[in-house]
This record gives C-alpha cells, structure tokens and sequence, in this order.
C-alpha cells in the first residue's frame, strides 16, 4: 500500500524560502510514476504546483515556475518543493500526490497525503 | 486557464438520498475530469476519472457523467460516510485546474 506524508516547518518567514519533504512508503520514488504537489489556500480552491517524474525531469506551474523547484531524493525514497520568496499569498495547506498521465497534456491525481499548513508570517 | 465551476457550492441531504453535483469548464475538455472527496485533516480521495471510470475500490454508489463542458457526480444512496467535500479537475490542459468544492452536508 502506497502512502504519502508531507513534513515541514509549518511557519515561514515572508521573503524566505519553503521547504517541504514528501516521504514515500511501499513503493521506490525512482521505479516509476510523476510524483507532485498541490495546495489550498485558506477559503480557496485547490492549485497544482508541479510534478516529478521518477527520471527527474520537472513539471511546473506556469504561474509559480520562477519561484518553485521540485527535486526527488531517492536515498531517502522522498521528493521536496521549494518555493522561494514567499508571501503571505503562499500561506496554505500544501499536499503531496500521486500524479497520473492521461494521453492529454494534465494530470489527475490517485493518491494524496493528508497535508501540512505553512503560514508565511513575520 | 480553463476555469472549472461547482455547483451548488453547499448541499445539505439526508441519508439515503439521491446527491446530485454539477461541474462546468470554461471550454470543453471532452471526458478528461476526475472527482474527489475530502475530509477534513485527510488525504483527498479520488474518485472519478475519465468523467465516468471508478477508480478502483470506490463504491458503487459513486458515479459520473457528462462530456465537453458540463459533467455531473451522483451519489445514488447517501451513505454518512459520504459527508464531505467534493471537487472536479480537469486535466485536458497542462495546467490542470480544480473547482472551487462543493460541501455535502447533514440535513
């Protein structure tokens, strides 16, 4: 059974960089699949950052490519985001997922993890 | 972006009934759209894919329709574990975008 959990600090400074981890269980990040991060501001909708493929090969969000790096650690069987120069527009509940390709240019996702809220505050 | 709108936005029915729940793309995207259910402090689930295909180990009583720009999720027999938020996304486009959810909640 495959399974996702986000860890990080759940307070960032506002112009600091976010740094989350996404650790896997029963399965090798490196074998196969994209892998990605998804998140959901406080009262608002949800919004796709980026994806990995197990090869390493990145995916971004056009709106947050400049600021957003996504890197797998296979050592550890993990995948982290980093998102820099934040604001308080950041602030949200950030998810890891299981992205799955269609023959279209998107992804849909069939496993999340539950989530961690970073707030951007001073 | 194709922007992906959720109707009603809350839903409050009782146990055993018929849930209906709309979703409508700015442009069509033919049969890319998958559903999910929420809980609070759980994993998203999904549900739904290709518009109509059940993900495996969903129940029966989940299903989807609809193509182009208007799709629907129905949940034939409302069960109380079926109480939670419910979202659309359309992954016809690179940017794959959500709905805004629709919250089902106790009548």
């Amino acid at each position: 059974q495959v399974q996702l959990q986000e860890s990080g600090p759940g307070l960032v400074r506002p112009s600091e960089t976010l740094t989350l981890t996404c650790t896997v269980s029963g399965y090798s990040v490196s074998r196969a699949y994209y892998w990605g991060w998804v998140r959901q501001p406080p009262g608002k909708g949800l919004e796709w950052i980026g994806n990995i493929y197990h090869t390493g090969s990145t995916y971004l969000s056009p709106s947050l490519k400049s600021r957003v790096t996504i890197s797998l650690d296979t050592s550890k069987n993990q995948f982290s985001l980093k998102l820099s120069s934040v604001t308080a527009a950041d602030t949200a509940v950030y998810y890891c997922a299981r992205p799955i390709v269609a023959t279209t240019p998107g992804w849909y996702f069939d496993l999340w993890g539950r989530g961690t809220l970073v707030t951007v505050s001073s | 972006d194709i922007q992906m709108t959720q109707s009603p936005s809350t839903l409050s029915a009782s146990v055993g009934e018929r849930v209906t729940i709309t979703c409508r793309a700015s442009q069509s995207i033919s049969a890319w759209l998958a559903w999910y259910q929420h809980k609070p402090g759980k994993a998203p689930k999904l549900l739904i894919y290709k518009a109509s295909s059940l993900e495996s180990g969903v129940p029966s009583r989940f299903s989807g329709s609809g193509s182009g720009t208007d799709f629907t999720l129905t949940i034939s027999s409302l069960q109380p574990d079926d109480f939670a938020t419910y979202y659309c996304q359309q992954y016809y486009s690179y940017s794959q975008t959500f709905g805004q959810g629709t919250r089902v909640e106790v009548k």
